[in-house]
Protein backbone atom coordinates (compact mmCIF):
# COMPACT_ATOMS: atom_id res chain seq x y z
CA UNK A 1 0.00 0.00 0.00
CA UNK A 2 2.12 2.87 -1.34
CA UNK A 3 -0.34 5.91 0.69
CA UNK A 4 0.23 9.18 -1.03
CA UNK A 5 2.96 9.08 -3.97
CA UNK A 6 4.67 12.64 -4.62
CA UNK A 7 7.27 13.36 -7.85
CA UNK A 8 9.68 14.43 -8.25
CA UNK A 9 11.27 14.49 -4.91
CA UNK A 10 13.18 17.78 -5.91
CA UNK A 11 12.98 20.27 -8.41
CA UNK A 12 15.01 23.20 -9.56
CA UNK A 13 13.04 25.88 -12.44
CA UNK A 14 14.50 29.26 -13.66
CA UNK A 15 11.78 32.24 -13.05
CA UNK A 16 8.82 31.93 -15.60
CA UNK A 17 9.31 28.38 -15.97
CA UNK A 18 6.18 25.98 -15.59
CA UNK A 19 6.01 22.60 -14.21
CA UNK A 20 3.41 20.55 -12.82
CA UNK A 21 3.86 18.66 -9.26
CA UNK A 22 2.45 15.23 -9.22
CA UNK A 23 0.28 13.71 -6.59
CA UNK A 24 -1.17 10.34 -6.08
CA UNK A 25 -3.76 8.31 -3.70
CA UNK A 26 -4.42 4.58 -3.43
CA UNK A 27 -6.73 4.82 -0.44
CA UNK A 28 -9.90 5.66 -2.54
CA UNK A 29 -9.85 9.15 -0.04
CA UNK A 30 -12.08 11.51 -1.84
CA UNK A 31 -10.25 14.67 0.13
CA UNK A 32 -6.70 15.89 -0.85
CA UNK A 33 -4.28 19.00 -0.59
CA UNK A 34 -2.23 21.05 -1.31
CA UNK A 35 -0.14 22.46 1.12
CA UNK A 36 3.62 24.83 1.04
CA UNK A 37 6.23 24.86 3.92
CA UNK A 38 8.24 27.41 4.48
CA UNK A 39 10.65 28.18 7.38
CA UNK A 40 8.49 29.38 10.37
CA UNK A 41 5.32 29.44 8.77
CA UNK A 42 4.07 26.27 9.25
CA UNK A 43 1.83 24.26 6.43
CA UNK A 44 -0.17 26.84 4.40
CA UNK A 45 -3.21 25.52 2.49
CA UNK A 46 -2.81 26.13 -1.66
CA UNK A 47 -5.83 24.04 -3.12
CA UNK A 48 -8.10 21.32 -1.84
CA UNK A 49 -10.46 18.80 -3.58
CA UNK A 50 -13.38 17.16 -2.06
CA UNK A 51 -13.92 14.68 -4.66
CA UNK A 52 -13.25 14.44 -8.80
CA UNK A 53 -14.22 17.28 -10.32
CA UNK A 54 -14.72 19.80 -7.79
CA UNK A 55 -11.73 21.54 -6.60
CA UNK A 56 -11.57 24.85 -4.50
CA UNK A 57 -8.81 28.06 -3.53
CA UNK A 58 -7.13 28.01 -0.19
CA UNK A 59 -4.88 30.11 1.87
CA UNK A 60 -1.92 30.87 -0.94
CA UNK A 61 -4.03 29.90 -4.14
CA UNK A 62 -2.05 32.59 -6.43
CA UNK A 63 -0.23 31.25 -8.77
CA UNK A 64 -1.11 27.75 -8.40
CA UNK A 65 -3.42 25.65 -10.51
CA UNK A 66 -5.04 22.31 -9.40
CA UNK A 67 -7.50 19.56 -11.16
CA UNK A 68 -9.27 16.62 -9.81
CA UNK A 69 -10.31 14.26 -12.85
CA UNK A 70 -10.01 11.24 -11.03
CA UNK A 71 -10.12 10.31 -7.47
CA UNK A 72 -6.56 9.34 -7.41
CA UNK A 73 -4.94 12.01 -8.90
CA UNK A 74 -4.94 15.67 -7.76
CA UNK A 75 -1.52 17.67 -9.59
CA UNK A 76 -0.56 21.23 -8.39
CA UNK A 77 0.28 22.99 -11.67
CA UNK A 78 2.86 26.21 -11.29
CA UNK A 79 1.92 28.64 -13.94
CA UNK A 80 5.07 30.75 -14.14
CA UNK A 81 7.59 29.86 -11.61
CA UNK A 82 8.81 32.78 -9.41
CA UNK A 83 11.49 33.06 -6.27
CA UNK A 84 8.65 33.04 -4.06
CA UNK A 85 7.57 29.86 -4.48
CA UNK A 86 10.77 28.21 -3.26
CA UNK A 87 9.43 26.18 -1.03
CA UNK A 88 8.80 22.52 0.35
CA UNK A 89 5.40 21.15 -1.21
CA UNK A 90 3.16 18.30 0.53
CA UNK A 91 0.18 16.82 -0.94
CA UNK A 92 -2.37 14.95 1.69
CA UNK A 93 -5.62 13.14 1.68
CA UNK A 94 -8.30 11.91 3.87
CA UNK A 95 -11.34 9.84 3.60
CA UNK A 96 -13.31 11.66 5.34
CA UNK A 97 -13.38 16.06 6.26
CA UNK A 98 -10.06 15.50 7.79
CA UNK A 99 -11.18 15.27 10.89
CA UNK A 100 -9.53 12.47 10.91
CA UNK A 101 -6.18 13.59 10.25
CA UNK A 102 -4.01 13.61 6.57
CA UNK A 103 -2.11 11.31 5.25
CA UNK A 104 0.89 12.81 3.65
CA UNK A 105 3.27 12.72 1.04
CA UNK A 106 6.97 12.57 1.26
CA UNK A 107 7.02 16.11 -0.14
CA UNK A 108 8.48 17.97 -3.21
CA UNK A 109 11.84 20.46 -2.59
CA UNK A 110 11.19 23.12 -5.34
CA UNK A 111 13.80 25.80 -5.66
CA UNK A 112 13.17 28.72 -8.13
CA UNK A 113 16.50 30.64 -9.30
CA UNK B 1 -5.37 33.40 6.94
CA UNK B 2 -5.31 31.95 10.23
CA UNK B 3 -2.36 29.80 11.70
CA UNK B 4 -2.20 28.46 15.24
CA UNK B 5 0.42 29.69 17.52
CA UNK B 6 2.68 27.06 18.86
CA UNK B 7 5.17 27.53 21.80
CA UNK B 8 8.28 26.88 22.46
CA UNK B 9 9.37 27.47 18.70
CA UNK B 10 12.56 25.21 19.53
CA UNK B 11 13.54 23.28 22.36
CA UNK B 12 16.97 21.19 23.40
CA UNK B 13 16.54 18.65 26.16
CA UNK B 14 18.51 16.17 27.51
CA UNK B 15 17.65 11.84 26.57
CA UNK B 16 15.44 10.79 29.40
CA UNK B 17 13.31 14.27 30.48
CA UNK B 18 10.17 14.98 29.75
CA UNK B 19 8.42 17.44 26.80
CA UNK B 20 5.99 20.00 27.20
CA UNK B 21 4.70 22.13 24.28
CA UNK B 22 1.28 23.93 23.75
CA UNK B 23 -1.01 24.99 20.57
CA UNK B 24 -3.32 28.31 20.76
CA UNK B 25 -6.20 29.43 18.45
CA UNK B 26 -8.25 32.76 18.68
CA UNK B 27 -11.11 30.48 17.79
CA UNK B 28 -12.39 27.28 18.58
CA UNK B 29 -11.96 23.97 17.30
CA UNK B 30 -13.66 20.78 17.20
CA UNK B 31 -10.84 18.18 16.53
CA UNK B 32 -7.53 18.83 17.76
CA UNK B 33 -4.63 16.76 15.71
CA UNK B 34 -0.97 16.33 16.84
CA UNK B 35 1.80 15.23 13.85
CA UNK B 36 4.98 15.03 13.55
CA UNK B 37 7.32 15.55 10.73
CA UNK B 38 11.29 13.36 10.22
CA UNK B 39 13.84 15.31 8.62
CA UNK B 40 13.10 15.23 4.77
CA UNK B 41 9.70 13.19 5.23
CA UNK B 42 5.84 14.46 5.11
CA UNK B 43 4.33 14.82 8.91
CA UNK B 44 3.14 11.72 10.72
CA UNK B 45 -0.18 11.50 12.24
CA UNK B 46 0.21 10.99 15.96
CA UNK B 47 -3.00 11.57 18.36
CA UNK B 48 -6.16 12.67 17.33
CA UNK B 49 -9.09 14.77 20.27
CA UNK B 50 -12.28 14.64 19.60
CA UNK B 51 -14.10 15.83 22.45
CA UNK B 52 -13.03 19.12 24.88
CA UNK B 53 -11.01 17.77 28.10
CA UNK B 54 -10.07 14.79 26.33
CA UNK B 55 -6.82 12.87 27.20
CA UNK B 56 -5.19 10.73 24.77
CA UNK B 57 -1.94 8.55 25.16
CA UNK B 58 -0.19 6.63 22.23
CA UNK B 59 3.07 4.91 24.04
CA UNK B 60 4.83 7.94 25.82
CA UNK B 61 3.20 10.98 24.10
CA UNK B 62 0.23 12.17 25.86
CA UNK B 63 -2.01 14.89 24.25
CA UNK B 64 -5.03 17.00 25.56
CA UNK B 65 -7.91 18.95 23.94
CA UNK B 66 -8.25 21.95 25.98
CA UNK B 67 -11.34 23.09 27.85
CA UNK B 68 -11.66 26.13 25.90
CA UNK B 69 -11.12 24.67 22.60
CA UNK B 70 -9.07 27.35 21.59
CA UNK B 71 -5.73 25.06 22.57
CA UNK B 72 -4.22 21.87 22.61
CA UNK B 73 -0.68 20.38 24.73
CA UNK B 74 1.09 17.45 24.06
CA UNK B 75 3.51 15.88 26.53
CA UNK B 76 6.63 13.56 25.86
CA UNK B 77 7.85 11.62 28.57
CA UNK B 78 11.27 10.24 28.84
CA UNK B 79 12.55 11.39 25.32
CA UNK B 80 14.52 9.28 22.96
CA UNK B 81 16.76 10.58 20.18
CA UNK B 82 14.25 9.43 17.34
CA UNK B 83 11.81 12.01 19.10
CA UNK B 84 13.63 14.67 17.30
CA UNK B 85 11.94 16.41 14.83
CA UNK B 86 9.22 18.72 14.16
CA UNK B 87 6.03 18.83 16.10
CA UNK B 88 2.78 20.29 14.64
CA UNK B 89 -0.31 21.05 15.66
CA UNK B 90 -3.47 21.36 13.75
CA UNK B 91 -7.47 22.16 14.15
CA UNK B 92 -10.56 21.12 12.27
CA UNK B 93 -14.04 22.50 12.26
CA UNK B 94 -16.93 20.12 11.04
CA UNK B 95 -18.54 21.82 8.00
CA UNK B 96 -15.23 23.65 6.65
CA UNK B 97 -14.40 19.85 4.20
CA UNK B 98 -11.06 19.18 4.50
CA UNK B 99 -9.11 22.41 5.96
CA UNK B 100 -6.93 21.91 8.47
CA UNK B 101 -5.68 24.84 9.85
CA UNK B 102 -1.72 24.13 11.05
CA UNK B 103 0.62 25.14 14.15
CA UNK B 104 3.89 27.16 12.97
CA UNK B 105 5.76 23.96 14.40
CA UNK B 106 7.62 23.35 17.74
CA UNK B 107 11.53 21.93 16.60
CA UNK B 108 12.45 19.43 19.19
CA UNK B 109 16.43 17.97 19.30
CA UNK B 110 17.14 15.75 22.46
CA UNK B 111 21.04 15.98 23.30
CA UNK B 112 22.70 12.18 24.52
Amino acid sequence: NAGVTQTPKFQVLKTGQSMTLQCAQDMNHEYMSWYRQDPGMGLRLIHYSVGAGITDQGEVPNGYNVSRSTTEDFPLRLLSAAPSQTSVYFCASSRTTGRAGYTFGSGTRLTVV
Amino acid sequence: GQQLNQSPQSMFIQEGEDVSMNCTSSSIFNTWLWYKQDPGEGPVLLIALYKAGELTSNGRLTAQFGITRKDSFLNISASIPSDVGIYFCAGHNTGTASKLTFGTGTRLQVTL
